[in-house]
């Protein structure tokens, strides 16, 4: 079946501006996590969705970052004036909910480069 | 919240040696950990996790060990091969809760 997507797979834009990431996660799945990922480095956790319950927002860098899912399935993570050092590979990844350890399925990933 | 430490960083090893990769994780309660290998410029996958109900599993040519008393959890790659190079992931999570990372070590494996 389908896997993790995510899009656009690359994006450029110039500091100052909004950007907008969008993840659709397994069909079925109902958590849904945000990472970013230095170029280099490990895996900076950002957000988690679980449900209907609220999400756990504690990972976000600054209040430029914020996130939703509607319908307890697409995911949107928006950058407000976006700055350099907001370079790097956004990465979503769902798991399902029903059983009491879940892998994680990650997408292909949000490379964002900020100029 | 939970916090995972991974070491080393980088680990490079010759071709057919063993190779050992250990986390640190800070919540009790955490029952399962999972490691993920990502290749470059790919995705990060699962390639073997335990939970914490046992001591130990097997796959192949890689091992996870865990120890809930000392709170640690470790990888081992026997007979390691080129293919074997790639950046290795650890992680904790409760149940469903959201899962930490640990900071990833870049494994080397020379010809």
């Amino acid at each position: 079946g389908a896997g993790v997507s995510q899009s656009p797979s690359n994006k450029v834009t110039e500091k100052g501006k909004d950007v907008e990431l969008r993840c659709d996660p397994i069909s079925g799945h109902t958590a849904l996590y945000w990472y970013r990922q230095s170029l280099g480095q490990g895996l900076e956790f950002l957000i988690y969705f679980q449900g209907n319950s609220a999400p756990d927002k504690s990972g976000l860098p600054s209040d430029r970052f914020s996130a939703e899912r509607t319908g307890g399935s697409v995911s949107t993570l928006t950058i407000q004036r976006t700055q350099q050092e907001d370079s790097a590979v956004y990465l979503c990844a769902s798991s399902s909910l029903g059983q009491n350890y879940n892998e994680q399925f990650f997408g292909p990933g949000t490379r964002l480069t900020v100029l | 919240g939970e916090n995972v430490e991974q070491h080393p960083s980088t680990l490079s090893v010759q071709e057919g040696d063993s190779a050992v990769i250990k986390c640190t994780y800070s919540d009790s309660a955490s029952n399962y950990f999972p490691w993920y290998k990502q290749e470059l410029g790919k995705r990060p996958q699962l390639i073997i996790d335990i939970r914490s109900n046992v001591g130990e599993k097997k796959d192949q040519r890689i091992a996870v060990t865990l120890n809930k008393t000392a709170k640690h959890f470790s990888l081992h790659i026997t007979e390691t091969q080129p293919e074997d190079s790639a950046v290795y992931f650890c992680a904790a999570s409760y149940q469903n809760n959201d899962m930490r990372f640990g900071a990833g070590t870049r494994l080397t494996v020379k010809p």
